[in-house]
């Protein structure tokens, strides 16, 4: 089955960096568009970031653009994302997820998501 | 950017109850939308996709609706395991990809 474990997660002083980790089994990884997703305590979800199969392709939301960069390693099964210059915005919880495959179409929704890696950052 | 409103904040009910949730677009978005519902401490977990085709192994129970800027969840009949929070995405002018705010279903 599709299993998603992110990793990398915990405190970080503001204008510090972390890279977040997601290790990817169960599927075929390298030809899958992935995304992250994140979630600010108490709060709504909020898309952060995608990268193509073939990590070719990268969008960013506007409030992480330029800090903030996605990528892969299809060899390793495992999706990255590299944060600079952190915030206290950007405390939440990270998730991992797949883009949407069904009746042999590809969709930019969420289909399968990790359990998800607190970032909290604070002095 | 496309905006996502979901009404109302808060439904309360009891379970067998029918329960109607609502998104709006900003802009029409076409049939370009999902469902997600999400328990504490869970990942979401999607429910529906182009406004009305259920995902693989969601209970007949829960149907959506609508195009163009009005959206509808319907949940027929409450379970027990479906007091959650749920949330819309759209996908048709993106990016950003964006989500509604989210509607609580709580136990009245």
């Amino acid at each position: 089955q599709v299993q998603l474990v992110e990793s990398g997660g915990g405190v970080v002083q503001p204008g510090r960096s972390l890279r977040l980790s997601c290790a990817a089994s169960g599927f075929a990884f390298s030809s899958y568009a992935m995304h992250w997703v994140r979630q600010a305590p108490g709060k709504g979800l909020e898309w952060v970031a995608v990268i193509s199969y073939d990590g070719n392709s990268k969008y960013y939301a506007g409030s992480v653009k330029g800090r903030f960069t996605i990528s892969r390693d299809n060899s390793r099964n495992t999706l990255y994302l590299q944060m600079n210059s952190l915030g206290t915005v950007d405390t939440a919880v990270y998730y991992c997820a797949t883009e949407h495959r069904e009746d042999h179409e590809a969709r930019p929704y969420f289909q399968h998501w990790g359990q998800g890696t607190l970032v909290t950052v604070s002095s | 950017e496309i905006v996502l409103t979901q009404s109302p904040a808060t439904l309360s009910l009891s379970p067998g109850e029918r329960a109607t949730l609502s998104c709006r677009a900003s802009q029409s978005i076409s049939n370009y939308l999902a469902w997600y519902q999400q328990k504490p401490g869970q990942a979401p977990r999607l429910l529906i996709y182009d406004a009305s085709t259920r995902a693989t192994g969601i209970p007949a129970r829960f149907s959506g609706s609508g195009s163009g800027t009005d959206f509808t969840l319907t949940i027929s009949s409450l379970e027990p395991e479906d007091f959650a929070i749920y949330y819309c995405q759209q996908r048709s002018n993106w990016p950003p990809l964006t989500f509604g705010g989210g509607t609580k279903v709580e136990i009245k």
